[in-house]
């Protein structure tokens, strides 16, 4: 079964700079995709940023960008120039491509991410 | 557009009583549809999918169940409900292709007392 951990259950950045969220899953697929949802404390799930493994090139969506690292099972999130509504809860996602990823995503755990004014 | 409907908002009942969840999605058809429940510090667990009406896979065992009576309809269900059952629930409906996101619902906040 695929795993997704994310090791930093907290972290905090000043407003304007820059933070970097990981995550790594373990798999034994070779064509997966991966994403970032952002949860803020209206519960709401958003999505982020999503990445399909076959492609080297890492996504990137305005401020948020991911570093997608396949042979080391990393996929991190990078948040430039930290705004206060990015304050929220990030969860790192897993789908295999397999079935057509009919039985959803696996989650990780999250990081809550504190921006500081 | 698409859009995803979940209700009520909050719930709070007691122990041994019923559970009924719906959920409804607008704007798509034949969509796989998800329940997921999330606890405090334990990320989002999925409980129910649904590849069509009728056709349901459990994830865990548990004291719920799932129904999906229309295409775009899900309903997760208790007869009795334990304290252990308190939690945010998640529907979620994402399209039959790998690559497609889930797109949740607002939740509802379920407190068994």
């Amino acid at each position: 079964a695929q795993t997704v951990t994310q090791s930093q259950p907290e972290m905090s950045v000043q407003e304007a700079e820059t933070v970097t969220l990981s995550c790594t899953y373990d798999t034994s697929e070779s064509d997966y995709y991966l994403f970032w949802y952002k949860q803020p404390p209206s519960r709401q799930m958003i999505l982020v940023i999503r990445q399909e493994a076959y492609k080297q090139q890492n996504a990137t969506e305005n401020r948020f960008s991911v570093n997608f690292q396949k042979a080391a099972k990393s996929f991190s999130l990078k948040i430039s120039d930290s705004q206060l509504g990015d304050a929220a809860m990030y969860f790192c996602a897993y789908s295999p491509d397999s079935g057509g990823g009919a039985d959803g995503l696996t989650f990780g755990k999250g990081t809550h991410l504190i921006i500081q004014p | 557009s698409q859009t995803i409907h979940q209700w009520p908002a909050t719930l709070v009942q007691p122990v041994g009583s019923p559970l009924s969840l719906e959920c409804t999605v607008e704007g798509t058809s034949n969509p796989n549809l998800y329940w997921y429940r999330q606890a405090a510090g334990r990320g989002l667990q999925l409980l129910f999918y649904s590849i069509g009406i009728d056709q349901i896979s459990s994830e865990v065992p548990q004291n719920l169940s799932a129904s999906r009576p229309q295409d775009r309809q899900f309903i997760l269900s208790s007869k009795k409900l334990l304290l252990s059952d308190s939690g945010f629930y998640l529907c979620a409906w994402k399209a039959g292709f790998s690559n497609s996101p889930l797109h949740f619902g607002n939740g509802t906040r379920l407190t068994v007392t």
